[in-house]
């Protein structure tokens, strides 16, 4: 069965950097756009960024672009997110979610990981 | 971006009752809309994509509707597991953006 497993959050100070990771198992991960998705404490959605199938083509929100860097190693099934200037409002539960197709355009996602907690603070 | 809204941001209700959620896009989406359910701690989980089709393992008292701007998720006969927040999300463009979710809880 699919299955998305997230780490390497923890606790950050403002200013500094984190690298996320999302390994996955049970499909062909190669074959399939990936997202991140992040939630906030007590707070609803937000959509981060996605990156193609095989790499070639990424989008992120504009309210963390240029300090945002989403990219994959198909060969180790394994999904990141690099995250630089971190501030206290990007302080959320990191998701990685599948797409159900290789581009991600015009499709949802079918599947989450559990996530992985961010803490911003010095 | 487009934005997205819910109506209602939180409803009671009993087992058995029907409920209806109601998500609004600011400009049209097509049918480019799936609707998540989210229990406390958990991970969302994806209910409809396309506006109305089920994802697989999904129970069939789930059911969504609408194009362009206007959409509803509705559950024909609420269930004990049924209680969460639902979210909307449009993926007609980037950035994909979520409505900020409707807690269903029991009356």
């Amino acid at each position: 069965q699919v299955q998305l497993v997230e780490s390497g959050g923890g606790v950050v100070q403002p200013g500094r950097s984190l690298r996320l990771s999302c390994a996955a198992s049970g499909f062909t991960f190669s074959s399939f756009a990936m997202h991140w998705v992040r939630q906030a404490p007590g707070k609803g959605l937000e959509w981060v960024a996605v990156i193609s199938h095989d790499g070639t083509k990424t989008y992120y929100a504009d309210s963390m672009k240029g300090r945002l860097t989403i990219s994959r190693d198909n060969s180790n099934n394994t999904l990141y997110l690099q995250m630089n200037s971190l501030t206290t409002e990007d302080a959320a539960v990191y998701h990685c979610a599948k797409a159900p197709s290789a581009s991600g355009n015009y499709q949802s996602f079918d599947y989450w990981g559990q996530g992985t907690l961010v803490t911003v603070s010095s | 971006d487009i934005q997205m809204t819910q109506s209602p941001s939180s409803l009671s209700a009993s087992v058995g009752d029907r409920v209806t959620i109601s998500c609004r896009a600011s400009q049209g989406i097509n049918t480019y809309l799936a609707w998540f359910q989210q229990k406390p701690g958990k991970a969302p989980k994806s209910l409809i994509h396309f506006s109305s089709i089920l994802q697989g393992g999904v129970p069939s008292r789930f059911s969504g509707s609408g194009s362009g701007t206007d959409f509803t998720l509705t559950i024909s006969s609420l269930q004990p597991e049924d209680f969460a927040t639902y979210y909307c999300q449009q993926y007609n463009s980037y950035p994909y953006t979520f409505g900020p979710g409707t807690k269903v809880d029991i009356k």
